[in-house]
């Protein structure tokens, strides 16, 4: 599984759109990109994945760059109940000799202010 | 509702003793998964399961055992050799092969006194 790196926090203004960036530069061609997020104490819940295009639903927008060596997920209009940490990781399905496990780096910390 | 379910909430237990945490999911999904997290920490795999009555190791699986003989069921027993058990448990399920996404339980936060 390919290794990703995020911001360990970042900060934004209730209302306005949050950019988390990642990085995967060793991503591989069957490695999709996922995102969750976990609020204090509570289990991660999945927020959005992709794999070459850019993706969209009801929580947020997922940018993968052309070449899919980083990619971003925008909140667009932050509240403060989207206080958490965001884990960003690239990991190929289940099946064909892969586990489907999910490896969890730090995350990036994202605190929504008033 | 549909869903996965891990119980208890808060566990705690005596230094020496083992003890067994419940993982239960209504999703029909082939693969669970439980993790480990400490504080401020990511996740950590201990032990997987794809199929019923097959399990592999993850990352830390030493002091951990677990079973699966039923597809909805993957417990995890935290046994009197883990040196550090105290931590937070998170159990997961998803479609084995298919690039979806998994569903996490609640936690179980397990205290070693």
């Amino acid at each position: 599984d390919a290794k990703t790196t995020q911001p360990p926090s970042m900060d934004c203004a209730e209302g306005r759109a949050a950019n988390l960036p990642c990085n995967h530069s060793t991503i591989s061609g069957n490695e999709y990109v996922y995102w969750y997020r976990q609020i204090h104490s509570q289990g991660p819940q999945y927020i959005i994945h992709g794999l070459k295009n850019n993706e969209t639903n009801e929580m947020a927008s997922l940018i993968i760059t052309e070449d899919r060596k980083s990619s971003t997920l925008i909140l667009p209009h932050a509240t403060l109940r989207d206080t958490a940490v965001y884990y960003c990781i690239a990991s190929p399905p289940g099946g064909s000799g892969n586990t489907g496990k999910l490896i969890f780096g730090q995350g990036t910390t994202l605190q929504v202010k008033p | 509702d549909g869903g996965i379910t891990q119980s208890p909430k808060y566990l705690f237990r005596k230094e020496g003793q083992n003890v067994t945490l419940s993982c239960e999911q209504n999703l029909n999904h082939d693969a669970m998964y439980w993790y480990r997290q400490d504080p401020g920490q990511g996740l950590r795999l201990i032990y997987y399961s794809q199929i019923v009555n097959d399990f592999q190791k993850g990352d830390i699986a030493e002091g951990y055992s677990v079973s699966r003989e039923k597809k909805e069921s993957f417990p995890l027993t935290v046994t009197s050799a883990q040196k550090n058990p105290t931590a937070f448990y998170l159990c997961a399920s998803s479609i084995w092969g298919l690039n979806t996404e998994a569903f996490f339980g609640q936690g179980t936060r397990l205290t070693v006194v």
